[in-house]
Order: C-alpha cells, then sequence, then structure tokens
C-alpha cells in the first residue's frame, strides 16, 4: 500500500491563479480531509468528505473547493490564489470516525503565492 | 468554541531526559483526545489518543492521561532519544453530533534533543 499520497510537493503560483492539489489512498478508506498548517496554528480543517459524492466545509474553507467523485481520490481546487493562502496543505483519510480510527496523513505540499 | 492550548516551545532536551508536554483544551462534553507527531520533512503520524476520562494512551514510551477535571492531556516520556526531535501535536475530536472530522490542534510544540 502506498498509504495516502500528495502531488506537487511543492508549488509556486501567482496570485489570481489556479491549481488543483491532488490527494489519493489506496486504503478504501471513507473519510477524507483537508487541512493547512501554518506557524504557531497548527492544522485547520479546510473541508471533508465522509464518501464518495459527500463533501462539507470545515473551519477555514473560503478559497477551496473539493469533490469526491470517487473513493480513492480528494482533490483541493484554489480557483484564485492569493498569498493568504501560501501555506503547507495536509491531506488525511480514515476508515471511519477519526474519534475510532486512525487518521492517515499524507506527507504534505508546500504551496507559496507571491 | 472548541480549543487546544500546548505549552509554548521550543523544548530543548539532552538525551535520557525527562520530557513533559503541557496540553490544556476547552470543550463540551466529552471530547477524544489525541497527540500526533510530525518528523522533519512528512506528515502527521498518530502517536497516541484516549477517548474517556482517565484513560491513559501509551506509544513508543510516550504517555498521556486524559483528565477531564483539569481538562488536561499533557504528554510525559521517561528518558528521550534524539530520534524523538519532532513537532508534537495535541489535538481534540469533539463528542458525537456531526462532528465527524472536525479535530481541533494546538499550535504544536517543536523538540530538539541532544546527544
Amino acid at each position: 500500500n502506498a498509504g495516502v499520497t500528495q502531488t506537487p510537493k511543492f508549488q509556486v503560483l501567482k496570485t489570481g491563479q489556479s491549481m488543483t492539489l491532488q490527494c489519493a489512498q489506496d486504503m478504501n478508506h471513507e473519510y477524507m480531509s483537508w487541512y493547512r498548517q501554518d506557524p504557531g496554528m497548527g492544522l485547520r480543517l479546510i473541508h471533508y468528505s465522509v464518501g464518495a459524492g459527500i463533501t462539507d466545509q470545515g473551519e477555514v474553507p473560503n478559497g477551496y473547493n473539493v469533490s469526491r467523485s470517487t473513493t480513492e481520490d480528494f482533490p483541493l481546487r484554489l480557483l484564485s490564489a492569493a498569498p493568504s493562502q501560501t501555506s503547507v496543505y495536509f491531506c488525511a483519510s480514515s476508515l471511519g470516525q477519526p474519534s475510532t480510527d486512525t487518521q492517515y496523513f499524507g506527507p504534505g505540499t508546500r504551496l507559496t503565492v507571491l | 468554541g472548541d480549543s487546544v492550548t500546548q505549552m509554548e516551545g521550543p523544548v530543548t532536551l539532552s538525551e535520557e531526559a525527562f520530557l513533559t508536554i503541557n496540553c490544556t483544551y476547552t470543550a463540551t462534553g466529552y471530547p477524544s483526545l489525541f497527540w500526533y507527531v510530525q518528523y522533519p520533512g512528512e506528515g502527521l503520524q498518530l502517536l497516541l489518543k484516549a477517548t474517556k476520562a482517565d484513560d491513559k494512551g501509551s506509544n513508543k514510551g510516550f504517555e498521556a492521561t486524559y483528565r477531564k477535571e483539569t481538562t488536561s492531556f499533557h504528554l510525559e516520556k521517561g528518558s528521550v532519544q534524539v530520534s524523538d526531535s519532532a513537532v508534537y501535536f495535541c489535538a481534540l475530536l469533539p463528542y458525537g453530533g456531526t462532528s465527524y472530522g472536525k479535530l481541533t490542534f494546538g499550535q504544536g510544540t517543536i523538540l530538539t534533543v541532544h546527544p
């Protein structure tokens, strides 16, 4: 198993550009989520999904879109990048509820918006 | 709303020293509590967890006890190693309802262990 994979590892964008961060897992996990990590602030939940076709907003959803067409993939889209979106982004998945099942995190994507 | 507060870092220790990283939380009801560890250049890994009051989570020599009376979940290890150098995050998950996946993280504590 590859676990949770994320691409790209690094990305530099100009303000206003769009891009998609990719996340995939091969563990047949129902639950997937996206976090951003900023210095001194821990991780904050952006969006999450409890299964294919179902998504919902987390703590900081503005400026980001998600979709979940398959169990394996959960891409995160930035429609018009802003410097405030400079961060490290982590995707995570778990078989069931995080209170009972371990969340597995990907290695992260470091995004810089100029 | 829910919140997690960790002791400010960074923490620098010599090998074999005793480690404590404080974590306190604010939440309604009975949240589940977690410690995650992030090694350099990697994603987060679950270190240990506790899902009810007085539970003790343990893994790799680390321990933490869920203390509802003091709303705390302090991380301890009796003898740290250089390989324990990492960032440690305390986190909570609200109990029940539609609270899936809404982990609330502390700000993280950087631990550096010197030989």
